[in-house]
């Protein structure tokens, strides 16, 4: 089975600074997708970012960025340049293709952005 | 509304009654999942569908029964609701097909409270 581990409960970081988020998983699969989640105080789920298994090219989105690191098993979110409204619960997914299509979370990590 | 929508936004039950969670969207989706979100655990598969009629369990299935006799409702009931049921409640949904973006979209949440 595969797990998902974020190993930083709590974060937080100056505005305007860079952060980065970790998460690392375990699977036996060759290809997959991950995930990064946002779940603002309203409670929404926003996808911020995905990277597919087979790209060796790492995922970026305006200020958010991550580091695949596939032998590793590591899928780092950075986030450039903070902004207040980035203070959330992120969470790392992970999802095989091809079966259930199900998506196993992190534990998430509290993210606070001070100004 | 177009997306994907949840109802009760809000409840609260006692102990042994039965609770019947409402989600719906709008896309026709083929996949569709609830995950349960608490504290410490992130969030975790109940139950999920690949097509009208199709169902299977996911991690936490216990204490839970849903139904999908159309493509675009998705409800999950409780048959005697516990306290250890008390958390947030997310459906979601996702096209299929290879070629589809593997994004799941989630619903807005139902916080549940049983006394």
């Amino acid at each position: 089975a595969q797990t998902v581990t974020q190993s930083q409960p709590e974060m937080s970081v100056q505005e305007a600074e860079t952060v980065t988020l970790s998460c690392t998983y375990d699977t036996s699969e060759s290809n997959y997708y991950l995930f990064w989640y946002k779940q603002p105080p309203s409670r929404q789920m926003i996808l911020v970012i995905r990277q597919e298994a087979y790209k060796q090219q790492n995922a970026t989105e305006n200020r958010f960025s991550v580091n695949f690191q596939k032998a590793a098993k590591s899928f780092s979110l950075k986030i450039s340049d903070s902004q207040l409204g980035d203070t959330a619960m992120y969470f790392c997914a992970f999802m095989n293709p091809g079966g259930s299509e199900k998506l196993v979370f992190g534990k998430g990590t509290k993210l606070t952005v001070n100004p | 509304d177009a997306g994907i929508t949840q109802s009760p936004r809000y409840k609260i039950t006692e102990t042994g009654r039965q609770v019947t969670l409402m989600c719906h969207q709008t896309w026709s989706h083929s996949y569709m999942f609830w995950y349960r979100q608490d504290l410490g655990h992130g969030l975790r598969l109940i139950y999920y569908s690949a097509a009208a009629d199709i169902t299977d369990k996911g991690e936490v299935p216990d204490g839970y029964v849903v139904s999908r006799s159309k493509t675009e409702n998705f409800p999950l009931t409780l048959e005697s609701a516990t306290r250890s049921q008390t958390s947030v409640y997310f459906c979601a949904s996702r096209a299929s097909g290879r070629g589809s973006y593997n994004e799941q979209f989630f619903g807005p949440g139902t916080r549940l409270t049983v006394l």
